[in-house]
C-alpha cells in the first residue's frame, strides 16, 4: 500500500519568514496530493491541493509542488503569520475518491 | 461545498461500554468515511462507510469493535464497542465531492476512562 513521509515534524518560524514543508509517496499509482491544516480542536481543512498532471499550483501565499518522478511533493507558505501555526498534514490518494494515505504531520509555529 | 455535522463533539465514557457517533452531510455524497485520530499522531483510515451495504473496513480494524451504518447518502454512524482507554481518540467523519474534494467533520473526542 501507500506510504506517506512527512518532514519536519515541527517547524519554527518568523512572522514574515516563508515555510517549506516536504513530503514523499511510495505508489507511482497515486494522483492526488493535498495539503490539510488542523487547528487545536478542529478538523482538518483542505488548503490546496494538486493533481499529478500539474507540476505547481499557487493560492496566494500558499504554493504546492509535485515531482511525480522522484516522487514528492512540498508545501510552501510565504510571509508567514501567527495565524498560519497548526499541523499540516500532507495526503496522497490515487483517484482523489479513494481513500487518502496522510504523513505523520508537521506543527507549525509562527512567532510573532 | 458539503457541511458535515458530526455529534457528539467529545464524551467520556467509561471503559466497557459503548458510543455511537454521527455523521450528517447537507448533501448526497457517494464516499463516505471514518477516520481515527490518536492524540498527538496522523489520521488513519478506519472504514468506508458504504450506502445500503456493509462497511469496507482497513487492517486492524474489524466489524465487531467498529460497526458502521449508513442507511442513506446523507447520514452514517460510527459505533465504537466494548470500549479501553487505548480507544482514546478524535474520529473523524470524511466525505469526498467533486467541487471540494476531500472535506473532513470537527471531529469527536472521546476520552475512556
Amino acid at each position: 500500500g501507500e506510504n506517506v513521509e512527512q518532514h519536519p515534524s515541527t517547524l519554527s518560524v518568523q512572522e514574515g519568514d516563508s515555510a517549506v514543508i516536504k513530503c514523499t509517496y511510495s505508489d507511482s499509482a497515486s494522483n492526488y496530493f493535498p495539503w490539510y491544516k488542523q487547528e487545536l480542536g478542529k478538523g482538518p481543512q483542505l488548503i490546496i491541493d494538486i493533481r499529478s498532471n500539474v507540476g505547481e499550483k499557487k493560492d496566494q501565499r500558499i504554493a504546492v509542488t509535485l515531482n511525480k518522478t522522484a516522487k514528492h511533493f512540498s508545501l510552501h507558505i510565504t510571509e508567514t503569520q501567527p495565524e498560519d501555526s497548526a499541523v499540516y498534514f500532507c495526503a496522497a490518494s490515487e483517484t482523489g475518491y479513494s481513500t487518502l494515505t496522510f504523513g505523520k504531520g508537521t506543527m507549525l509555529l509562527v512567532s510573532p | 461545498s458539503a457541511v458535515i455535522s458530526q455529534k457528539p463533539s467529545r464524551d467520556i465514557c467509561q471503559r466497557g461500554t459503548s458510543l455511537t457517533i454521527q455523521c450528517q452531510v447537507d448533501s448526497q455524497v457517494t464516499m463516505m468515511f471514518w477516520y481515527r485520530q490518536q492524540p498527538g499522531q496522523s489520521l488513519t483510515l478506519i472504514a468506508t462507510a458504504n450506502q445500503g451495504s456493509e462497511a469496507t473496513y482497513e487492517s486492524g480494524f474489524v466489524i465487531d469493535k467498529f460497526p458502521i451504518s449508513r442507511p442513506n447518502l446523507t447520514f452514517s454512524t460510527l459505533t465504537v464497542s466494548n470500549m479501553s482507554p487505548e480507544d482514546s481518540s478524535i474520529y473523524l467523519c470524511s466525505v469526498v465531492s467533486r467541487v471540494r474534494g476531500y472535506t473532513f467533520g470537527s471531529g469527536t473526542r472521546l476520552t475512556v476512562v
